[in-house]
């Protein structure tokens, strides 16, 4: 089946630091979603892209729709400590009653105080 | 109060037992999932549903059975637990998309189920 490959698996970074991560595909999606899911929590969704090249923003979260719409980033600028969890991407494909939606593996992101 | 509910929220079970997770959702919603996830996997969809009685296949459907009786409820059943069938299992709502700008995709997740087969 289809797969998404999201990176850096991981992340260890100091408080107020920027972060980056993207997924790709080889697959193309008609919605890219990032998500993000603490501990002993579903996730929750950050932020939605419908159209290719799209930029989104929501307060310090940054993210974009690929131009061949196989890929997505998402960025996060001066992190804090609460910004700490897993954060996947993940890509839409639907129309009338066939829906997919693929996640990525996740990024586990540690912010260090 | 939250707006997806899943019970049991922790099972520990035996090989072989039939095991039931349910989920309620107060959201209206008419399209609902199961996903399972496992540590560096992801999230894998196992079945979704997109109206009472509407039952489709996700990625892996193998050793588990689902229910959609009513709108609110969707039940996934393991008729026989296995030990790889450990992991958290996490069910979803969604509204029907309108127009592809609205927020007709997002997906909206239960707090989950951490089940242990031993």
């Amino acid at each position: 089946g289809q797969q998404l490959n999201q990176s850096p698996q991981s992340m260890f970074i100091q408080e107020g630091e920027d972060v980056s991560m993207n997924c790709t595909s080889s697959s193309i999606f008609n919605t890219w979603l990032w998500y993000k899911q603490d501990p002993g929590e579903g996730p929750v969704l950050l932020i939605a892209l419908y159209k290719a090249g799209e930029l989104t923003s929501n307060g310090r979260l940054t993210a974009q729709f690929g131009i061949t719409r196989k890929d997505s980033f998402l960025n996060i600028s001066a992190s804090i400590p609460s910004d700490v969890g897993i954060y996947f991407c993940a890509g839409l494909k639907s129309g009338g009653s066939n829906y997919k939606l693929t996640f990525g593996k996740g990024t586990l992101l540690t912010v260090n105080p | 109060d939250a707006d997806v509910t899943q019970t049991p929220r922790n099972r520990i079970t035996k090989t072989g037992k039939r095991i039931m997770l349910e989920c309620s959702q107060t959201k209206g919603h008419d399209r609902m999932y199961w996903y399972r996830q496992d540590p560096g996997l992801g999230l894998q969809l196992i079945y979704y549903s997109f109206d009472v009685k509407d039952i489709n296949k996700g990625e892996i459907s193998d050793g588990y059975s689902v229910s959609r009786q009513a709108q609110a409820k969707f039940s996934l059943s393991l008729e026989s637990a296995i030990p790889n069938q450990t992991a958290l299992y996490f069910c979803a709502t969604s509204d029907l998309p309108v127009i592809a700008r609205e927020l007709g995709n997002e997906q909206f997740f239960g707090p989950g189920t951490r089940l242990t087969v031993l």
